[in-house]
């Protein structure tokens, strides 16, 4: 199994240009999400998912889009980049329905808007 | 009150040495507790679940203190491999059919030769 993976692994955007970071697991998880963290901050919940189909707001949704067409695919779209949008953004998977799942994560995004 | 706060660090200390790393939450319905390691501009990794009644693996000893609030990580005999920044996570429970994970900012442990 590959678990979960992310592309691009770099990018630099200018203001106002638009991209999607791709995120595939294979491990057949309904419940994935996307994280976006800052330096010296902890990761920050932006966008969720609990099956295809579904998708919710996390803390910091502003700026952001997502779609769940498939139980493997949770792109996350940025419209109108800003600099505020500077971070990694890393994607994570778990099976559902316990609270001490573990999540896995992809290996990250690493996005800079200038 | 921080949801999750830790120490930023770093805490230096020789191969060999015992480090504790504390953490404290502010949700006192939080429902599980986790450490999780992650490496220099890398994804971060489950290390290890935090039970009521402690748990261990191999050098590693997890703490839990539900009436004050609080989790710790004792790494005993530490390895230059153990270098890593160590992330407290909280569980706040299925808030909407997600689980709520809210993480600590980590503690950095750099172990030296």
């Amino acid at each position: 199994n590959a678990g979960v993976t992310q592309t691009p692994k770099f990018r630099i955007l200018k203001i106002g240009q638009s991209m999607t970071l791709q995120c595939t697991q294979d491990m057949n998880h309904n419940y994935m999400y996307w994280y976006r963290q800052d330096p010296g901050m902890g990761l920050k919940l932006i966008y969720y998912s609990v099956g295809a189909g579904i998708t919710d707001k996390g803390e910091v949704p502003n700026g952001y889009n997502v779609s769940r067409s498939t139980t493997e695919d949770f792109p996350l779209r940025l419209e109108l980049a800003a600099p505020s949008q500077t971070s990694v953004y890393f994607c994570a998977s778990d099976p559902g329905r316990s609270s001490y799942n573990e999540q896995f994560f992809g290996p990250g995004t690493r996005l800079t808007v200038l | 009150r921080k949801e999750v706060e830790q120490d930023p660090g770093p805490f230096n200390v020789p191969e060999g040495a015992t480090v504790a790393f504390n953490c404290t939450y502010s949700n006192s319905a939080s429902q599980s507790f986790f450490w999780y390691r992650q490496d220099c501009r890398k994804e971060p990794k489950l290390l290890m679940s935090v039970y009521s009644s402690g748990n261990e693996d191999g050098r590693f000893t997890a703490q839990l203190n539900r009436a004050s609030q609080y989790i710790s990580l004792l790494i005993r005999d530490s390895k230059l491999s153990d270098s890593a920044t160590y992330l407290c996570v909280v569980n706040s429970g299925m808030n909407s059919g997600y689980s709520t994970l809210t993480f600590g900012k980590g503690t950095m442990l750099l172990v030296s030769p």
